[in-house]
């Protein structure tokens, strides 16, 4: 299998603009999360699905992130506007039960200028 | 809120010297542990899962104990070596979320 896939690897956009970063889980799997990591925060778990459906967004910090998650082997994550302060690296992560290993994507490095 | 805390942020040893990383954590009631690496750049790579119910997992040259009563584990590498550098971390699972520590950034000195 070729693991979580995440697209793109990196992104530098302004303010202002509309970022969209996508993930492919692992065929199979039937959770999908989205992380975020910074240095000041470090791992946050932003949102979850199960069998393509959000469970918990209670992580995601304003209404300008939103999530889909359209089929069982697509999702995305969306931030309209970004702002400088949302620069970060930005994890999807699957796995084929609620309690057992989470498996990583490579995650995308985002920048806001 | 479970807290999650890795003690020391950093460390440098030279080849061949065993690790010892440390996490705690502030509530018990969990249902697993895990611990990852990270590489620069990189995602998580799983190391090892250890449940509830269960005091230590290994993994060839890794060995993870878990005290649940007490909020800790200890993850052990053995005779280290320059690949092990990368930045280890905790986590911790209760209901269905994981909480992280900060991680620990280990360099193994050829």
């Amino acid at each position: 299998d070729a693991g979580v896939i995440q697209s793109p690897r990196h992104e530098v956009t302004e303010m202002g603009q509309e970022v969209t970063l996508r993930c492919k889980p692992i065929s199979g799997h039937d959770y999908l999360f989205w992380y975020r990591q910074t240095m000041m925060r470090g791992l946050e778990l932003l949102i979850y699905f199960n069998n393509n459906v959000p469970i918990d967004d209670s992580g995601m910090p304003e209404d300008r992130f939103s999530a889909k998650m359209p089929n069982a082997s697509f999702s995305t994550l969306k931030i309209q506007p970004s702002e400088p302060r949302d620069s970060a690296v930005y994890f999807c992560a699957s796995s084929d039960s609620l309690l057992e290993t989470q498996y990583f994507g490579p995650g995308t490095r985002l920048l806001v200028l | 809120k479970q807290e999650v805390t890795q003690i020391p942020a950093a460390l440098s040893v030279p080849e061949g010297e065993n690790l010892v990383l440390n996490c705690s954590f502030t509530d018990s009631a969990i249902y697993n542990l895990q611990w990852f690496r990270q590489d620069p750049g990189k995602g998580l790579t799983s190391l090892l899962l250890i449940q509830s119910s269960q005091r230590e997992q290994t993994s060839g040259r890794l060995n993870a104990s878990l005290d649940k009563s007490s909020g800790r584990s200890t993850l052990y590498i053995a005779a280290s070596q320059p690949g092990d550098s990368a930045t280890y971390l905790c986590a911790v699972r209760d209901d269905y979320k994981l909480s992280f520590g900060a991680g620990t950034t280990v360099t193994v000195r050829a």
